[in-house]
């Protein structure tokens, strides 16, 4: 049993830069989400989905798009990475409110 | 807006002890969930308890309890029986819809 997936796990970037992040979950959960750990910090929503072919704007958007084209998956893009998204980022699904959380993606912005 | 608010950014146990990490939040909402989850050095979230703020009596979850004080909006999580796998960065959380809204964290030592 899989659960929530995120692809990679770890990966550096140049400034200016893109990229995108996978999340893939099994659990057939309509909501998905996608948020950002810094130090000191607690997760911070970027972006979120409450259906496929639906996505909305969280507490952090700017720098980021998202799409959810099947209702297993949800991508996280940086069309041109800066280093202040040098984070750890979550992504979640749920059907209700109990988020299940994939392991993260270690992203560095050099 | 939300605002969840840790303000014991470290706390110390030991072992077979008692330990309570506090947190307080400020919601509009009328209805709404309050949630702890622990993320070990592995960096998993894994969900430690959950709160349904309509309802009075206090969510258990074996060694795991919370004091829910909807009044005062302070939701602490109490610890017994400490034990060295309870190490870890415990975060606090409030529903906004179906998103959350978290504190920045206590990390919680458990000591031999």
């Amino acid at each position: 049993n899989a659960g929530v997936t995120q692809t990679p796990k770890f990966r550096v970037l140049k400034t200016g830069q893109s990229m995108t992040l996978l999340c893939a979950q099994d659990m057939n959960h309509e909501y998905m989400y996608w948020y950002r750990q810094d130090p000191g910090m607690g997760l911070r929503l970027i972006h979120y989905s409450v259906g496929e072919g639906t996505t909305a704007k969280g507490e952090v958007p700017d720098g980021y798009n998202v799409s959810r084209l099947k209702k297993q998956n949800f991508l996280l893009g940086l069309e041109s990475a800066a280093p202040s998204q040098t984070s750890v980022y979550f992504c979640a699904s749920s059907y209700g409110l109990n988020q299940h959380f994939g392991d993260g993606t270690r992203l560095s912005i050099l | 807006a939300q605002t969840v608010t840790q303000s014991q950014p470290e706390m110390s146990v030991q072992e077979a002890e008692t330990v309570t990490l506090s947190c307080t939040y400020d919601t509009s909402e009328s209805d709404y969930y309050l949630f702890w989850y622990k993320q070990p050095p592995s960096r998993q979230m894994i969900l430690v308890i959950r709160q349904e703020a309509y309802k009075q009596q206090n969510a258990t979850e074996n060694r795991f309890s919370v004091n829910f004080q909807k009044a005062a909006k302070s939701f602490s999580l109490k610890i017994s029986d400490s034990q060295l796998g309870d190490a870890a960065m415990y975060f606090c959380a409030v529903n906004s819809g179906y998103a959350l809204n978290f504190g920045k964290g206590t990390s919680l030592l458990v000591t031999p």
